[in-house]
């Protein structure tokens, strides 16, 4: 079964940029691979931000963006906020099969 | 507005069964896939079974669950289910159940399997 990679944490401070990473053990991740991205804070219910690489939904902040690069499906914050300190899941699909990454823990300070 | 209510959830013995269920509103059931995740205390996500849409003739399961678990829908109900049998320790979590995978998520149901 294919694994799914993220950084387990990053650190970014108010107003700053960050992005965050989810490859593919099967080599690079393409919009085959319909990449989701996830928030999940303390306590609360997982909120989908991207689908299909670069969807937002009505809810997605737009400091938050998806894209593909190099090689990796990847989440960009662009002026990060205290609100956006939580957790966040990627997911790839493989044929139909979806496969949740670790998670990267993001700390705004 | 899109709304996934689950419930069934609880404390069950090791090798004891549980059905979940979930219920949906404020879109077309019928034409969507869903799914189920959990979450175990402290750990990450993880997908468990999706289930295509229009019939639910397509089935999936994480190889963790395979063999134990079976999902379902009821297109007539707008619900959908996850039947888990012989149920461990290591399936206590949270369940989700997702809007296709997973683009709006219910509020969870925990499982706890303890003797």
């Amino acid at each position: 079964q294919a694994v799914v990679t993220q950084e387990p944490s990053l650190t970014v401070s108010p107003g700053e940029t960050v992005t965050l990473t989810c490859g593919s053990s099967t080599g690079a991740v393409t919009s085959g691979h319909y990449p989701y991205w996830f928030q999940q804070k303390p306590g609360q219910v997982p909120r989908t931000l991207i689908y299909e690489t670069i969807v937002k939904h009505s809810w997605t902040p737009a400091r938050f963006s998806g894209s593909l690069l190099g090689g990796k499906a990847a989440l960009t914050l662009s002026g990060a906020q205290p609100e956006d300190e939580a957790e966040y899941y990627c997911l790839l699909s493989y044929s139909g099969v979806p496969v949740f990454g670790p998670g990267t823990k993001v700390t705004v300070l | 507005e899109v709304q996934l209510l689950e419930s069934g959830g609880g404390l069950v013995q090791p090798g004891g069964s549980l059905r979940l269920s979930c219920e949906a509103s404020g879109f077309i059931f019928s034409t969507y896939a869903m799914s189920w995740v959990r979450q175990a205390p402290g750990k990450g996500l993880e997908w468990v079974s999706s289930i295509s849409g229009s019939g639910g003739t397509t089935k999936s399961y994480a190889d963790s669950v395979k063999g134990r678990f079976t999902i379902s829908r009821d297109d007539s109900k707008n619900t959908f289910y996850l039947q888990m049998n012989s149920l461990r320790a290591e399936d206590t979590a949270v369940y989700y159940c997702g809007l296709r995978t997973v683009d709006y998520w219910g509020q969870g149901t925990l499982v706890t399997v303890s003797a």
